[in-house]
């Protein structure tokens, strides 16, 4: 089993739908949740971070970490076409120096 | 404000050769990294550096040598390319803090066919 699994997709959706990505994993040391988003041919940057568990929201994005079930989610509100690009969770434990797992990503295309 | 700067962006090489992929970040980190990404694998730790002079290995660091003389650079060399060494790969600098959270902040990439 991979320490950080995601669904592999692609994802196809209309614009205006509800986007739900998810990961789970299986180290219970993680302290740090992350969402990057890749556009084609670019660097991952940063979309999201939660500590702990909880919910976090940022405009139309909201974050969702359930450490009791070992399951992060990201959701998309008003799904665009801009919003068509790789999503890849990221984690890590507490503390400098710990290094980052991350999730193989989930393409998601958001047609017009 | 320009971040992490990797070079070259593309680059084929031959079985055999090396090369360095050059690595630059100007935002102080003490903590860089070098990923390479795959489809399917996602990104995978290949070195990493919690400070000038200080070098560790990642998940997959055969065939890669890295030094660290400067906070600012983390050049990546390629011993003897194979093309199992084809992929993307990503310099990355990362901060850490309790309150502003661990945030890894990527360069643009570098994509490298192994021939």
């Amino acid at each position: 089993q991979k320490e950080v699994e995601q669904d592999p997709g692609p994802l196809s959706v209309p614009e205006g739908a509800i986007v739900s990505l998810n990961c789970t994993y299986s180290n219970s040391a993680f302290q740090y949740f992350m969402w990057y988003r890749q556009y084609s041919r670019k660097g991952p940057e940063l979309l999201m971070y939660t500590y702990s568990s909880g919910n976090k929201e940022d405009g139309r994005f909201t974050a969702q970490v359930d450490k009791s079930s070992k399951y992060i989610s990201l959701f998309i509100r008003d799904s665009q076409p801009s919003d068509s690009a790789t999503y890849l969770c990221a984690m890590s434990e507490w503390g400098y120096g710990q290094n980052f797992v991350f999730g193989p990503g989930t393409r998601l295309s958001v047609l017009p | 404000n320009a971040g992490v700067t990797q070079t070259p962006k593309f680059q084929v090489l031959k079985t055999g050769q090396s090369m360095t992929l050059q690595c630059a970040q100007d935002m102080n980190h003490e903590y860089m990294s070098w990923y390479r990404q795959d489809p399917g694998m996602g990104l995978r730790l290949i070195h990493y550096s919690v400070g000038a002079g200080i070098t560790d290995q990642g998940e997959v660091p055969n065939g890669y040598n890295v030094s660290r003389s400067t906070t600012e650079d983390f050049p990546l060399r390629l011993l003897s390319a194979a093309p199992s060494q084809t992929s993307v790969y990503f310099c990355a600098s990362t901060t850490y803090g309790r309150n502003s959270g661990n945030t890894i902040y990527f360069g643009e990439g570098s994509w490298l066919t192994v021939v």
